[in-house]
């Protein structure tokens, strides 16, 4: 039983250059989220989709897509990276919108855009 | 908005019980509170969750008393490996019927020997 696996788990960019960050979990949740951590900051959510077939913006979604592909995946894309999106990048996933339930997290994807 | 405030630091030694106290004024009725534990280069991992009065299990003590806006988590005879960034939250609602978890910056507890 993997749970939230990410990749990649390294990854660097040119700036202006595009990538997706895959995300999937194995244990039917229905909501997912990425989240991102600056180096000494908590973790600031992008985007999250509370349910199969749908996504909503998060605190920092500028420069961000994202797409939920079926119910075990979900992907986050960088069209044009930028310096200021170097960070570290965690999935998760849980087994129903995010409120009184636990969440699961992936290992994270370190980025770094120079 | 529900928002939380931690201390940012402790110190503790090993041994000891290590008591981290959040604020949450404005929490909803319906919310729970939520502890996560990450260690570095790690994602957050779920250690507890409660509504009211006190919660156990195997990791840990959540203390919540009446008025709900506080919360306490109680860790019993830290040892070194509980070095780590303890994070309190409760849901952002964000209109709808959806909620955010949002991250603060935690408490990093550093445990010396």
């Amino acid at each position: 039983n993997a749970g939230v696996t990410q990749t990649p788990k390294f990854q660097v960019l040119k700036t202006g250059q595009s990538m997706t960050l895959q995300c999937a979990q194995d244990m039917n949740h229905n909501s997912m989220y990425w989240y991102r951590q600056d180096p000494g900051m908590g973790l600031r959510l992008i985007y999250y989709s509370a349910s199969e077939g749908t996504t909503d913006k998060g605190e920092v979604p500028n420069g961000y897509n994202v797409s939920r592909l079926n119910k075990r995946e979900f992907s986050l894309r960088l069209e044009s990276a930028a310096p200021s999106q170097t960070s570290v990048y965690f999935c998760a996933s849980s087994e129903k919108q995010l409120m009184n339930t636990e969440a699961f997290f992936g290992q994270g994807t370190r980025l770094t855009v120079v | 908005l529900a928002k939380t405030t931690q201390p940012i630091s402790m110190d503790s030694y090993e041994g000891q019980e290590v008591n981290i106290t959040c604020s949450h004024n404005n929490i909803a009725t319906n919310d729970y509170i939520t502890w996560y534990q990450q260690f570095p280069s790690q994602g957050p991992r779920f250690i507890i969750q409660g509504y009211k009065t006190k919660v156990t299990n195997e990791v840990a003590s959540l203390f919540i008393p009446a008025d709900r806006k506080s919360s306490t988590l109680s860790l019993p005879r830290v040892s070194l490996s509980d070095t780590a960034v303890y994070y309190c939250l409760v849901p952002i609602h964000s209109g709808a019927g959806s909620y955010q978890l949002t991250f603060g910056k935690g408490t990093k507890l550093s445990v010396i020997p």
